[in-house]
């Protein structure tokens, strides 16, 4: 079983400053999601990274893949209010199914105004 | 349709009482997903329809959880004499091909057993 161990679990921030949240396992993926998804909604897909090393941004937010593709993090510049949600990262498994996501419990971040 | 529609959103249900969910994919997604959200479990994966192919049931936590994919389109997922332990968020997600490179999901169907 593959496990994607995120941290920290919860996070209170005020607005404008900055944060990082990883996503960790012993496991190698082929690539890696991170999904937001806030109070009463399905998850929303933020990025996939396929490529050791890549590192891909998205207005304030930074998301990197490991060398070894077994970690990933995701740093925000100047969190906003509207940045608040449970951050999951989501990986499929090298040399396993094609289509099975794992899953990471989530960060659960909040900024406050 | 435009999104992942899931109904209901939210069901209210009695110990040993039977439910049914249902997944609306978007159109042309031929792969569709089921995943149980519990508070502070993460997502949990059910089940997987792929097109005609047989589906993967591996995660259905028992007999008593079955679903269907009827017309390659929408599905539903049953649950049997429900238990207090099956309350949580259901969630449906769809994509194109297998997945690998994200889902588009629904907003859920929170299941409450009492």
């Amino acid at each position: 079983t593959q496990l994607l161990e995120q941290s920290p679990q919860f996070l209170s921030i005020q607005e404008g400053e900055n944060l990082t949240v990883y996503c960790n396992s012993s496991s190698v993926f082929s690539s890696l999601q991170w999904y937001r998804q806030e109070p009463g909604e399905g998850p929303v897909l933020l990025v996939t990274v396929v490529t050791g090393g890549e590192v891909k941004k998205l207005k304030r937010l930074t998301f990197q893949f490991g060398d070894a593709r077994k970690d990933s993090s995701l740093h925000i510049t100047a969190a906003q209010p509207g940045d608040t949600g449970l951050y999951l990262c989501a990986g499929k498994a090298s040399g396993g199914s094609n289509y099975k996501l794992t899953f990471g419990k989530g960060t659960l971040l909040t900024v406050n105004p | 349709g435009a999104g992942v529609s899931q109904s209901p959103s939210n069901k209210v249900t009695e110990k040993g009482k039977d439910v049914e969910l249902r997944c609306d994919p978007i159109s042309g997604h031929t792969a569709l997903y089921w995943y149980r959200q519990s508070l502070g479990q993460g997502l949990e994966f059910l089940i997987y329809f792929q097109g005609n192919s047989a589906p993967d049931k591996s995660g259905l936590p028992s007999d008593r959880f079955s679903a269907e994919r009827t017309g390659g389109s929408v599905s539903t997922l049953t649950i049997q004499r429900t238990q207090q332990e099956d309350s949580a968020v259901y969630l449906c997600a769809s994509s194109e091909t297998g997945g690998g490179y994200g889902y588009t999901f629904g907003s859920g169907t929170r299941l409450t057993v009492v």
